[in-house]
């Protein structure tokens, strides 16, 4: 079946616009979380869904940041007024369930790119 | 708190040797641990994960690893290494009752002809 898919796959801004980067989970996944992963190190933990509400969102950097899953599906992370270094790969990834031995699929991720 | 640290940035090895990328970690609780590969451009792929029982876990690609509680180590190993299998590999555990993943800073694993 189709795995994590994530778009847009690369996204240019100026400092200071908005943005939105989309997540689609693997059909029938409960759980999804976001990840961001600057360069030359590992993902770092921003927020977790169950079904449609934010479980966890001790990750977030700040107030700039914002994620939201209306339909328990479909995920969107907006981020306002971007600053340089808002630049890095944001990964979303799915689980089954929240059960902690579950495995997170990711997605291939959105480069975003602020100048 | 959860932590992992992977203790080298690269490692280097000849086609057919075997590897080892090693992967310690810190939780309160029960840990469990993940080894996902990213090839360049990509998202993270999982390998393989210990949760209970057998301490040596095999998984995708020829991969294993092998928990040691005393030594809070989770080491990945390969018998022989292929030239495809140059990626950068990510340790990560998860607390007892956690949901996020907790990764170290990634081992840049490039095997030579």
């Amino acid at each position: 079946g189709a795995g994590v898919s994530q778009t847009p796959s690369n996204k240019v801004t100026e400092k200071g616009k908005y943005v939105e980067l989309r997540c689609d989970p693997i059909s029938g996944h409960t759980a999804l979380y976001w990840y961001r992963q600057s360069l030359g190190q590992g993902p770092e933990f921003l927020i977790y869904f169950q079904g449609t509400g934010a479980a966890d969102d001790s990750g977030l950097p700040n107030d700039r940041f914002f994620a939201v899953r209306p339909e328990g599906s479909v995920s969107t992370l907006k981020i306002q007024r971007t600053e340089r270094g808002d630049s890095a790969v944001y990964l979303c990834a799915s689980s089954l369930t929240r059960v902690s031995t579950d495995t997170q699929y990711f997605g291939p991720g959105t480069r975003l790119t602020v100048l | 708190a959860q932590s992992v640290a992977q203790p080298e940035d690269q490692v280097n090895v000849a086609e057919g040797n075997p590897l080892t990328v090693k992967c310690t970690y810190s939780v309160s609780g029960n840990p469990y641990l993940f080894w996902y590969v990213q090839y360049p451009n990509r998202g993270l792929q999982f390998l393989l994960k210990y949760i209970t029982g057998d301490n040596l876990v095999k998984g995708s690609y020829g991969f294993e690893a092998e928990f040691n509680k005393s030594q809070t180590s989770f080491h990945l190993k390969k018998p022989s290494a292929l030239v495809s299998d140059s990626a950068l590999y990510f340790c990560a555990v998860r607390d007892t009752g956690a949901q996020k993943l907790v990764f170290g800073q990634g081992t840049r694993l490039t095997i030579n002809p």
